[in-house]
């Protein structure tokens, strides 16, 4: 099963909202990413959570915080975001062992900042 | 630093013919490892084929093979009797591996594949 899974689907939010976007996987990957596609672009890198702590920060502004409550679970949390920030925002796992570098992708949460 | 070209940004073929995608890449690391995704309207990711860069042999995956020319730095795709499904953005990427990395995928801008009935 390499299932990874992403709620919720859409997401439409105000710049002065505070919402959260939910990564979730079962396979016992000890990698976590978030990532953000725009538009006919490839995903960019956010975050990397490795062994349920932070080790990579793409230098992502602040109204963006990431948090890893366990190893099977990650969220983003999202406060004072601005129009710019719309995107598709994609969440990824890998394994730390065999096959650690092959991640795999959720479906993805399609965000729109008004 | 890792790059990754892909110079085709649209390619088109007729159902049940053959494609190939082209990627070239430049790394100065000799532990890494290359993958085409697809990312098709839904927008889900989607993992086609990866190759280890160490191994020799071409990796394969059903209707889908890649030519992996290591001195060249060239990692194009080749799908075979294409369907109506194969249509998406394909991306190629990079990763390096060993030491504990977690291995960051640099991706190239995509080529986007149109399948005609």
């Amino acid at each position: 099963d390499t299932e990874v899974t992403q709620t919720p689907k859409h997401l439409v939010m105000g710049m002065t909202n505070k919402k959260s976007l939910k990564c979730e996987q079962h396979m016992g990957h000890r990698a976590m990413y978030w990532y953000k596609q725009k538009a006919k672009k490839p995903p960019e890198l956010m975050f990397v959570y490795s062994y349920e702590k932070l080790s990579i920060n793409e230098s992502v502004p602040s109204r963006f915080s990431p948090e890893c409550p366990n190893s099977s679970l990650l969220n983003l949390h999202l406060h004072a975001l601005q129009p710019e920030d719309s995107a598709l925002y994609l969440c990824a796992s890998s394994p730390l062992t065999e096959g650690r570098e092959t991640q795999y992708f959720g479906p993805g949460t399609r965000l729109l900042v008004l | 630093a890792q790059t990754v070209t892909q110079s085709q940004p649209e390619m088109s073929v007729q159902e049940a013919e053959t494609v190939t995608l082209s990627c070239t890449y430049d790394t100065s690391e000799s532990d890494y490892y290359l993958f085409w995704y697809k990312q098709p309207p839904s927008r889900q990711m989607i993992l086609v084929i990866r190759q280890e860069a160490y191994k020799q042999q071409n990796a394969t995956e059903n209707r889908f093979s890649v030519n992996f020319q290591k001195a060249a730095k060239s990692f194009s795709l080749k799908i075979s009797d294409s369907q109506l499904g194969d249509a998406a953005m394909y991306f190629c990427a990079v990763t390096t591996g060993g030491g504990g990395s977690q291995g960051n995928l640099i991706f190239g801008k995509g080529t986007k594949l149109s399948v005609k009935p």
